[in-house]
């Protein structure tokens, strides 16, 4: 199984912030590397798919990028909204592995 | 819009079954590999089935794997997924998930991604 190691886990930061998170794969996942933003009690909403491209309807302060076994989220510009949780997850191949998380706090 | 929505979860005994429902609208539903996604109490996402768009491929994750079964009624826009041998690991809220784009999910593994998901049912496993 293709092991997803998401980190930091948590994060505090502030509105306007510039924030990273990033993801490992245990093997070579090529581009099969999508980012979403869950907030409680809420559906997952897709941020990023292809590891760098820009869901429709998603703010242009969201971008990712990486390949292979090495991916990043970045958040330019953090508005309140964004204040979630977030996660990786591989497509490459099955069994399709999440990250474990991030969760995003205000500081 | 966009939507998906599943029914069928409850409290069940270790070793019993349900049927979970995923109900598809605002989308040409027989176009899309459609997933079930689970996540226990304190525990992380598990992806858990997958059934291609028109129902010939399926895979499974190993835990459970000769248990679960995907299926899926194209002309009522839903998938199902059988959870039988229920143990109570298997406890978690199975939420359905849809592929990216159309005539992804197939046999070659690889797919972009899931771009819309339900909110979830509850499955229980408890003596």
């Amino acid at each position: 199984d293709i092991q997803m190691t998401q980190s930091p886990s948590s994060l505090s930061a502030s509105v306007g912030d510039r924030v990273t998170i990033t993801c490992r794969a245990s093997q070579n996942i090529n581009k099969y590397l999508t980012w979403s933003q869950q907030k409680p009690g809420k559906a997952p909403q897709l941020l990023i798919y292809a590891a760098s491209n820009l869901e429709s309807g998603v703010p242009s302060r969201f971008s990712g990028s990486g390949s292979g076994t090495e991916f990043t989220l970045t958040i330019s510009g953090l508005q309140p909204e964004d204040f979630a949780t977030y996660f990786c997850h591989q497509s490459h191949s099955p069994p399709y592995t999440f990250g474990q998380g991030t969760k995003l706090e205000i500081k | 819009q966009v939507q998906l929505v599943e029914s069928g979860g409850g409290v069940v005994q270790p070793g019993r079954s349900l049927r979970l429902s995923c109900a598809a609208s605002g989308f040409t539903f027989s176009n899309y590999g459609i997933h079930w996604v689970r996540q226990g109490p304190g525990k992380g996402l598990e992806w858990v089935a997958v059934i291609s768009d028109d129902g010939v491929y399926k895979n499974y994750a190993d835990s459970v794997k000769g248990r679960f079964t995907i299926s899926r009624d194209n002309s009522e826009n839903t998938v199902y997924l059988e959870v039988s041998s229920l143990k109570t690991q298997d406890t978690a809220v199975y939420s359905c998930a849809k592929d990216r784009f159309p005539h992804t999910s197939s046999h070659f593994g690889y797919f972009y991604g899931l771009d819309v998901w339900g909110q979830g049912t509850a499955v229980i496993v408890s003596s």
